[in-house]
C-alpha cells in the first residue's frame, strides 16, 4: 500500500531562514508527487508537482522540491522564507487516480 | 472561474443524527473526489466519481456513509447515523477528465459530532 511520511509535525522559523520539509513515500510503481499548501482559512492549493523529467521542480512563491528516486524522497525547499509562508504543507503521492497524503507539516514563520 | 464550493462550512450535530454535506465542483469537471481529515492525522481518500459513476469508493469507512452525484454535477455525502469518530474536515476536489489535470480543492466542511 502507498504511504507518505512527513518528518516534521511543526516547524518554527524566523523570516529569511532557509526551509526544508522532508517527505518520504512508499509506492511500488511510477509516481506522481505533489506538495500542497493550506494557508489559514483557505483551501488546499497546489505548490508544485513532479510527473517525470527534471527531478528538481520549481513551484509557486519560490518553492522547489527535489525528487530523489533512490531515497524515495521529495523534500520541499525554499531559500528564504517570509511571514506569509505560514501555513500547513502536505506532501502527496498519486496512484490509481487518487492522492495519498502525508500527515502535514505546520510551518510558523516569526517576523 | 468559480472554484469548488462546499456547504456548509461548519456543522455541529449530535451522535445519532444525520448530516448531509454538499460539494459543487468546477463546472465541466468530470472527476469529483471526497477526502477527509480527522484531527491531527493525514488527509484520507474517501471516494472518486467520474461524472455520475463511482469510480472508486475504497476509502469509504463503512455503510453509514453514502455519496451521490446525480446528473454528474454536484455531489452529496450523507452520514447516517453520525458517530463521534466521524468528526473531522471533509474536503471535496474536482478535476477535468484528461490525465494529469490538477486537483482543485474546496475549503472543506468541518464536522463536529458531539
Amino acid at each position: 500500500a502507498q504511504s507518505v511520511s512527513q518528518h516534521n509535525h511543526h516547524v518554527i522559523l524566523s523570516e529569511a531562514a532557509s526551509l526544508e520539509l522532508g517527505c518520504n513515500y512508499s509506492y511500488g510503481g511510477t509516481v506522481n508527487l505533489f506538495w500542497y499548501v493550506q494557508y489559514p482559512g483557505q483551501h488546499l492549493q497546489l505548490l508544485l508537482k513532479y510527473f517525470s523529467g527534471d527531478p528538481l521542480v520549481k513551484g509557486i512563491k519560490g518553492f522547489e522540491a527535489e525528487f530523489i528516486k533512490s531515497k524515495f524522497s521529495f523534500n520541499l525547499r525554499k531559500p528564504s522564507v517570509q511571514w506569509s509562508d505560514t501555513a500547513e504543507y502536505f506532501c502527496a503521492v498519486e496512484g490509481a487516480q487518487k492522492l495519498v497524503f502525508g500527515q502535514g507539516t505546520r510551518l510558523t514563520i516569526n517576523p | 472561474e468559480a472554484g469548488v464550493t462546499q456547504f456548509p462550512s461548519h456543522s455541529v450535530i449530535e451522535k445519532g443524527q444525520t448530516v448531509t454535506l454538499r460539494c459543487d465542483p468546477i463546472s465541466g469537471h468530470d472527476n469529483l473526489y471526497w477526502y477527509r481529515r480527522v484531527m491531527g492525522k493525514e488527509i484520507k481518500f474517501l471516494l472518486h466519481f467520474v461524472k455520475e459513476s463511482k469510480q472508486d469508493e475504497s476509502g469509504m469507512p463503512n455503510n453509514r456513509f453514502l455519496a451521490e452525484r446525480t446528473g454528474g454535477t454536484y455531489s452529496t455525502l450523507k452520514v447516517q447515523p453520525a458517530e463521534l469518530e466521524d468528526s473531522g474536515v471533509y474536503f471535496c476536489a474536482s478535476s477535468q477528465g484528461n490525465g494529469n489535470s490538477p486537483l482543485h480543492f474546496g475549503n472543506g466542511t468541518r464536522l463536529t459530532v458531539t
